[in-house]
């Protein structure tokens, strides 16, 4: 089945520090990848969806200078966390769609502590 | 925005017996799908169901749709110790593509 491979699966970085997370679709091409956020015990938040060749789409309240999408192959996109923060502390996870109509594939996240 | 609430928040059954779990939203959908996550890893699909469905089944699995009452169940039958996992369920819209929105999600332990 389609695999998605996220990476780094765990981060730990310095305040002020930059952290980039790649996403990356292993057996189809992904014209688009969404970009989610995960606190503890919660459900999953859109960040910002991730279109091959052109400008990311951002959440409403999702800073997009302060989270970068690069989404420059239709197998790679890349969410980099500039100038983190302890409060960006949190479990990061891509998924990326194939073919039309079909469910979305997940990577396994990344944790990114921030200290 | 999260659209999904998903009940309970919470379910701690023995193995062997059924785990039902339930999912509202609010808007227009062209599908509702189920996602498992476990802990600290990424979501596993599990099914979908398309607006125009009542009623799918794979494996031990029996999802139901009603539109109009905006809610769907996810029924796990003969429950295992491995079903130990958060359910999430998420819906796309209309005019959403891909892009779907989450429910809450249930934290399902199965004790053996």
């Amino acid at each position: 089945g389609a695999v998605v491979s996220q990476h780094p699966s765990w981060v730990i970085c310095k305040s002020g520090t930059s952290v980039k997370i790649e996403c990356r679709s292993l057996d189809f091409q992904a014209t688009t990848m969404f970009w989610y956020r995960q606190f503890p015990k919660q459900s999953l938040m859109l960040m910002a969806t991730s279109n091959e060749g052109s400008k990311a789409t951002y959440e409403q309240g999702v800073e997009k200078d302060k989270f970068l999408i690069n989404h420059a192959s239709l197998t790679l996109s890349t969410l980099t966390v500039t100038s983190a923060h302890p409060e960006d502390s949190s479990f990061y996870i891509c998924s990326a769609a194939g073919a039309v109509n079909s469910p979305l594939h997940f990577g396994n996240g990344t944790r990114l502590t921030v200290t | 925005s999260q659209q999904g609430e998903e009940d309970p928040q919470a379910l701690s059954i023995q193995e062997g017996e059924n785990a039902t779990m339930n999912c509202s939203y609010k808007t227009s959908i062209n599908n509702l799908q189920w996602y498992r996550q476990n802990s600290g890893r990424g979501l596993v699909h599990l099914i979908l169901i398309r607006s125009n469905e009542r009623e799918k089944h794979s494996g031990r699995l029996r999802v139901t749709l009603d539109t109009s009452k905006k809610s769907s169940s996810l029924l796990i039958t003969a429950s295992r110790a491995a079903d130990t996992a958060s359910y999430f369920c998420a819906t796309d819209g209309e005019t959403s593509g891909s892009r779907l929105t989450f429910g809450e999600g249930t934290q399902l332990t199965v004790n053996p």
